[in-house]
């Protein structure tokens, strides 16, 4: 069965950092491009990052872009954002989301529950 | 960016009623057009990729159709599990938007 685990969420200030983390088990990690997609409460979904499997090419959203990186340890099955300069507007659930395969990397067949980042002072 | 647009953002409908969604795109991209149904509190769920393909375990009362700008996500006869927010998706150009969301509720 595969399984996305997100954890890394909490609380965090204006202008602070906070590192989310995905385990990923149920399938080989390291053939498949994962993503990160967050929904504010209430709202829609917005893609923000995705790494290809071999971890060398990575994409970004502009809303995130020079702020949030994305990473991965294919020896830990474990995907990474690192969140820094944080807003009031990047609160959101954040989910870890698996691309369905290398002509679909964009397409994302299997979620995590989502791990919940808020951002106040 | 392409914008992606839904109508209607929501609708009320009983079980067994046929249900169509629609999505506008702002630019053409052939059929790299995927759904999603999301219920309360849970992640998104993959029902339709590829515009038209069914994904592996959905039911086949759920289908999709369209290219280029404008596509459907039809549930053929609505049951009590398909009240949820359903999200059209682009995976052709970053970043990969979504819709706004079509919430279906009784």
């Amino acid at each position: 069965e595969i399984q996305l685990l997100e954890s890394g969420g909490g609380l965090v200030q204006p202008g602070g950092s906070l590192r989310l983390s995905c385990a990923a088990s149920g399938f080989t990690f390291s053939n498949y491009a994962v993503n990160w997609v967050r929904q504010a409460p209430g709202r829609g979904l917005e893609w923000v990052s995705g790494i290809f499997a071999g971890g060398g090419s990575t994409y970004y959203a502009d809303s995130v872009k020079g702020r949030f990186t994305i990473s991965r340890d294919n020896s830990k099955n474990t995907l990474y954002l690192q969140m820094n300069s944080l807003r009031a507007e990047d609160a959101a659930v954040y989910y870890c989301a698996k691309s369905a395969g290398y002509n679909s990397a964009w397409t994302f067949d299997y979620w995590g529950q989502g791990a919940l980042v808020t951002v106040s002072s | 960016d392409i914008q992606m647009t839904q109508s209607p953002s929501s609708l009320s409908a009983s079980v067994g009623d046929r249900v169509t969604i629609t999505c506008r795109a702002s630019q053409s991209f052939s059929t790299y057009l995927n759904w999603y149904q999301q219920k309360p509190g849970k992640a998104p769920k993959l029902l339709i990729y590829d515009a038209s393909s069914l994904q592996s375990g959905v039911p086949s009362r759920f289908s999709g159709s369209g290219s280029g700008t404008h596509f459907t996500l039809t549930i053929s006869s609505l049951q009590p599990e398909d009240f949820a927010t359903y999200f059209c998706q682009q995976s052709y150009n970053n970043p990969f938007t979504f819709g706004g969301g079509t919430k279906v509720e009784i």
